[in-house]
């Protein structure tokens, strides 16, 4: 069965600092991977997906097959980045599989 | 505004009662995905429409959920005799399959409290 792993709930960071959202799947296909992002009292949005190895508001994710890992990355971390990030995994048809969450915060 | 919309943006009902919600997709998008999501916990997908179709439902969407979009455009989502358990936010999203799977534009939510 498909499953998404976000081990960190909650996150804190400073400002400028480097920061790294992890998440594991399983999945016995081959994976579609996105992070979706949900700042405060504003809707769930795409952020980046693995397709198309993209950098987004300065976030790159890279898939690790041998890991099963897509972690979310980030050199320098801005106020702005503090929301709750969703790991996601496509599986059968088009349903979304999503992990936990972690909210991240960036303090000043 | 044309994002996806959602009707009502809260509901509380009391146990026992039922409820319909409504979604409205962007104009354009094919697709229409309902999920739900409960405190602390990541969205859980409960079913599919491509146009009108019915595509795919989650073991989730127990006998008590019916989920209908009857000319491709806006969905609803009833629950009948609504229990404590249901109380959840309420997802909708959409996406146009030429986009790719896995873009999905989501609503602002409906709110569910079953007192």
């Amino acid at each position: 069965a498909q499953r998404v792993t976000q081990p960190e709930k909650l996150l804190s960071v400073f400002k400028g600092a480097p920061v790294e959202l992890k998440c594991n799947y399983s999945y016995s296909g081959s994976p579609e991977l996105f992070w979706y992002v949900q700042y405060s009292r504003q809707r769930l949005q795409l952020l980046l997906r693995h397709i198309s190895r993209e950098s987004i508001k300065g976030f790159t994710a890279d898939l690790n097959k041998g890991e099963t890992s897509f972690h979310l990355k980030k050199p320098f971390a801005q106020e702005e980045d503090s929301a709750m990030y969703y790991c996601a995994l496509i599986t059968s048809g088009s349903r979304l599989t999503f992990g936990e969450g972690t909210q991240l915060t960036v303090n000043p | 505004d044309t994002g996806v919309s959602q009707d009502p943006r809260h509901k509380i009902t009391k146990r026992g009662q039922n409820v319909t919600f409504r979604c409205d997709p962007i104009s354009e998008h094919n697709r229409l995905y309902w999920y739900r999501q409960t405190l602390g916990q990541g969205p859980e997908f409960l079913t599919y429409f491509q146009n009108e179709a019915q595509l795919e439902k989650s073991r989730l969407l127990s006998d008590r959920f019916s989920a209908e979009r009857p000319k491709g455009s806006f969905s609803t989502l009833e629950i009948q005799r609504t229990e404590q358990g249901d109380s959840a936010m309420y997802l909708c999203a959409s996406s146009l399959v030429e986009l790719g799977k896995g873009e999905q534009y989501f609503g602002p939510g409906t709110r569910l409290t079953v007192t």
